[in-house]
């Protein structure tokens, strides 16, 4: 049983275009996190929702905009993408809301051209 | 604020060395400390935390990190490198109860294993 999943894997895009990626977790956890992972390897966080309460909301430009329909599910939908938004894209969870032991999905490689 | 340093961008041993990386943290108080590995094209797991306790953790695959509290430092060892553990590797803070709720991650130690 996989235990935070995103689709999809692999995103290539448009500039300007609208996406959505998806996440969902099956550990129980109450907490739920994205993050952006650039071409060096740097790991900034974007939010982070505890029982679909955001708590956390890292400057991150306003065409980004997550949901949380439930616990279980966090999902990242980006406004008029920019070159600069290609990245991969991981979520995660943990129990607490303060980060502690996050458990990560496989991540969501986005390239917009 | 919360801050992770991994001084070391890549580190480069032969099959069976001794491997040691480094971390240094700057926090208000004693944090909750991780280490995470990334595999090519996966995601990131965890290696071992510190919460408290023994300052001597153990973690999967033969990792293990020491906390000092005199040098802010969790540093990660494996007293025997196997080609698969080439990896990136990322340092973590974490917060206790009340404290800061964003957990921030070192920019990552990527190792790369010689046969």
């Amino acid at each position: 049983d996989t235990a935070v999943s995103q689709t999809p894997k692999y995103l290539v895009t448009q500039m300007g275009n609208d996406k959505s990626i998806k996440c969902e977790q099956n550990l129980g956890h109450d907490t739920m996190y994205w993050y952006k992972q650039d071409s060096k390897k740097f790991l900034k966080i974007m939010f982070s929702y505890n029982n679909k309460e955001l708590i956390i909301n890292e400057t991150v430009p306003n065409r980004f905009s997550p949901k949380s329909p439930d616990k279980a599910h966090l999902n990242l939908h980006i406004n008029s993408l920019e070159l600069g938004d290609s990245a991969v894209y991981f979520c995660a969870s943990s129990q607490d809301p303060a980060g502690n032991e996050q458990y990560f999905g496989p991540g969501t490689r986005l390239t917009v051209t | 604020a919360q801050s992770v340093t991994q001084p070391d961008i890549h580190i480069t041993v032969s099959e069976g060395a001794s491997l040691e990386l480094r971390c240094n943290y700057s926090y208000g108080a004693t944090p909750y400390l991780f280490w995470y590995v990334q595999s090519p094209g996966q995601g990131l797991q965890l290696l071992l935390k510190y919460f408290s306790g023994d300052t001597l953790v153990q973690g999967i695959k033969g990792f293990e990190a020491e906390f000092k509290r005199s040098q802010s430092s969790f540093n990660l060892r494996k007293p025997s490198v196997h080609w698969s553990d080439a990896a990136e590797y990322f340092c973590a803070v974490g917060a206790r109860p009340g404290g800061s709720y964003i957990p921030t991650f070192g920019r990552g130690t990527s190792l790369i294993v010689h046969p």
